[in-house]
Formats: C-alpha cells, sequence, structure tokens
C-alpha cells in the first residue's frame, strides 16, 4: 500500500500542450509538497501545501499551477509547456512537527 | 536563508571500505538535518535525521552522520560500503521549507 503516489509516473508530450500530475498521500499527514528534480538531480522546492492551504510558492512561472481538494490530494497542473519543463516532478509529505518528507516515486515528464 | 553545500559531486569506494560523504549547512538557528538516498529511477528513501540531542546519530542501512556546529557539517558515514549502497545521496536541511544539496553520486567498486 504506497504511502506517497503519483500518476502518471511516465509523462511525453509536446511544446505548448498542458499536462497535469497527481498526488495522494495516505500517511494522514497535513503538509504536501512539490520538488523538482533537473537532469543533474538538482532537487528545488516549488510549492507546499498545509492542509489545503499554500503556504511555499517559490519562484515558479505562473504556467504551474497546484491545487489542493483536501489534505490528502495534491495535484500539479502545467500550462503551456516548454521544453525547460522537462525533469522529475516529485510529491512528497510531511506533517509540521517531524518535518522529515515522504517522497513518492517520481513523474518524468519529457516535453519534445 | 538555509543552504546545503555537497562539495563532492561523484565518490568511488571500493566494497568493503568505509564512506564519509560530506555535507555542510548554512541555517540561522538549529538546524533539522536529513540524509535521503535515491536509487535509480527511485524516490527518495530518509537514512537518518537530526534534530537536536546526540551529535552522532544511528540511520538504517548502517549509515550514521555526526552533527558538528563548529564547523556547520553532517557528514554521512558507514564502515563497510556494499555494492547495493551505490546511489545518490542528498543531506537538506530545514523542516516545512526543506532544501537540499546538490547530491552526490556513489560508485561501489567491485
Amino acid at each position: 500500500d504506497t504511502a506517497v503516489s503519483q500518476t502518471p509516473k511516465y509523462l511525453v508530450t509536446q511544446m505548448g500542450n498542458d499536462k497535469s500530475i497527481k498526488c495522494e498521500q495516505n500517511l494522514g499527514h497535513d503538509t504536501m509538497y512539490w520538488y523538482k528534480q533537473d537532469s543533474k538531480k538538482f532537487l528545488k522546492i516549488m510549492f507546499s501545501y498545509n492542509n489545503k492551504e499554500l503556504i511555499i510558492n517559490e519562484t515558479v512561472p505562473n504556467r504551474f499551477s497546484p491545487k489542493s481538494p483536501d489534505k490528502a490530494h495534491l495535484n500539479l497542473h502545467i500550462n503551456s509547456l516548454e521544453l525547460g519543463d522537462s525533469a522529475v516532478y516529485f510529491c512528497a509529505s510531511s506533517t509540521r512537527l517531524s518535518g522529515e518528507l515522504f517522497f513518492g516515486e517520481g513523474s518524468r515528464l519529457t516535453v519534445l | 536563508a538555509q543552504s546545503v553545500t555537497q562539495p563532492d559531486i561523484h565518490i568511488t569506494v571500493s566494497e568493503g571500505a568505509s564512506l564519509e560523504l560530506r555535507c555542510n549547512y548554512s541555517y540561522g538557528a538549529t538546524p533539522y538535518l536529513f540524509w535521503y538516498v535515491q536509487s535509480p529511477g527511485q524516490g527518495l528513501q530518509l537514512l537518518l535525521k537530526y534534530f537536536s540531542g546526540d551529535t552522532l546519530v544511528q540511520g538504517i542501512k548502517g549509515f550514521e552522520a555526526e552533527f558538528k556546529r563548529s564547523q556547520s557539517s553532517f557528514n554521512l558515514r558507514k564502515p563497510s560500503v556494499h555494492w547495493s549502497d551505490a546511489a545518490e545521496y542528498f543531506c537538506a536541511v530545514g523542516a516545512g521549507d526543506m532544501r537540499f544539496g546538490a547530491g552526490t553520486r556513489l560508485t561501489v567498486k567491485p
């Protein structure tokens, strides 16, 4: 029973398209995150939600729009995809007390 | 602002040899420090964490790390490396706003 699950695992699309990645956690955590890992393996925080409220919004183009329908789900929608958006996107969750992040397996996005 | 530096991009060790991966951090208060491991095509798995107390922290898979405030370091060690330890290792700082180092890729020679 996967703790943090993301779909899809792989996504190949053309420039200019719109795509979404979904994330669900069954750990009962109150905080969820999106991280972007580039081709050099560098991990950068993009967004964080606590109890459906946006609390971290790093310098990310507004083509990226997170949405949290409830505290167990955090989705990422990307409009007008660009080549530079190609990366692995990781969802993670935590409780605010522990600080420890639990990661999903990642969603590899390739923009052609 | 909090940040993490991992000075070594790539380290190669022989199986059975000892390992030390370096991590230096910048943080305004007492840091929350973490080491994660990422195997190819996988997500990140927590190896160990430090919040307070004993500065020598034991983790999973035989790893340990030592927090040294005077050196702003949190180096990861393992006395005897196994071939299955080959992976990417990330040091991270912070809680609720975790920042990662650039990672160190570990190769294990037979």
